[in-house]
């Protein structure tokens, strides 16, 4: 069935990086953009980025903005999201999802199971 | 940036009731590019309404999504145990920004 896996959580210490990937499949990957998602333990879900099915164009939240990139391989159906200089207040789950109808300006229909970053020391 | 402030905070209903869920966004959504996601613990959230109004694929009928403009809400009518849960509504329409409201818990009273 339609789905999409992340990999790639941990607990990393202030400062450190981490990269997370996100595996797609039973769709035509390559024809979808895909956000980020995260939440926070007992939180909120908080919009993280977005990227374009061809992965020209990234969008990203303000609060991640410059610390973290959104890349993908569309030949490999999986999604990356390069996480720099972490801080504690990235602590979180996080999600893939996929956009309904292929476009940024959509629902997101099928979303991942999500992985869990502890960004601590 | 759109700030979507969903009320009540939680809500305290028994099965077979109706929960009415309200989203009101600090500015116009365009297009009705409103979306209304179900989340149980220790799970991914799951797409219930798009477009304000529209059902995603395989949500029972009893879930309803209505509104425009600023004021928009989820209706689930006859409330089946496997409804409690959080929801949350989400504006995906424009700027680039993907906002989410804070979140209703749907408790069982």
């Amino acid at each position: 069935q339609v789905q999409l896996v992340e990999s790639g959580g941990g607990v990393v210490q202030p400062g450190r990086s981490l990269r997370l990937s996100c595996a797609a499949s039973e769709f035509t990957f390559s024809t979808y953009a895909i956000h980020w998602v995260r939440q926070a333990p007992g939180k909120g879900l908080e919009w993280v980025a977005v990227i374009s099915y061809d992965g020209d164009k990234q969008y990203y939240a303000d609060s991640v903005k410059g610390r973290f990139t959104s890349s993908r391989d569309n030949s490999k159906n999986t999604l990356y999201l390069q996480l720099n200089n972490l801080r504690a207040e990235d602590t979180a789950v996080y999600y893939c999802a996929k956009s309904m109808r292929g476009n940024y300006w959509d629902a997101f229909d099928i979303w991942g199971q999500g992985t869990m970053v502890t960004v601590s020391s | 940036e759109i700030v979507l402030t969903q009320s009540p905070g939680t809500l305290s209903l028994s099965p077979g009731e109706r929960a009415t869920l309200s989203c009101r966004a600090s500015q116009i959504v365009t297009r009705d590019s409103l979306a209304w996601y179900q989340q149980k613990p220790g799970q991914a959230p799951r797409l219930l309404i798009y477009g304000a109004s529209s059902r995603a694929t395989g949500i029972p009928d009893r879930f309803s999504g209505s509104g425009s403009g600023t004021d928009f809400t989820l209706t689930i009518n006859r409330l089946e145990p496997e409804d409690f849960a959080v929801y949350y509504c989400q504006q995906y329409g424009s700027s680039a920004m993907f906002a989410f409201g804070q979140g209703t818990k749907l408790e069982i009273k």
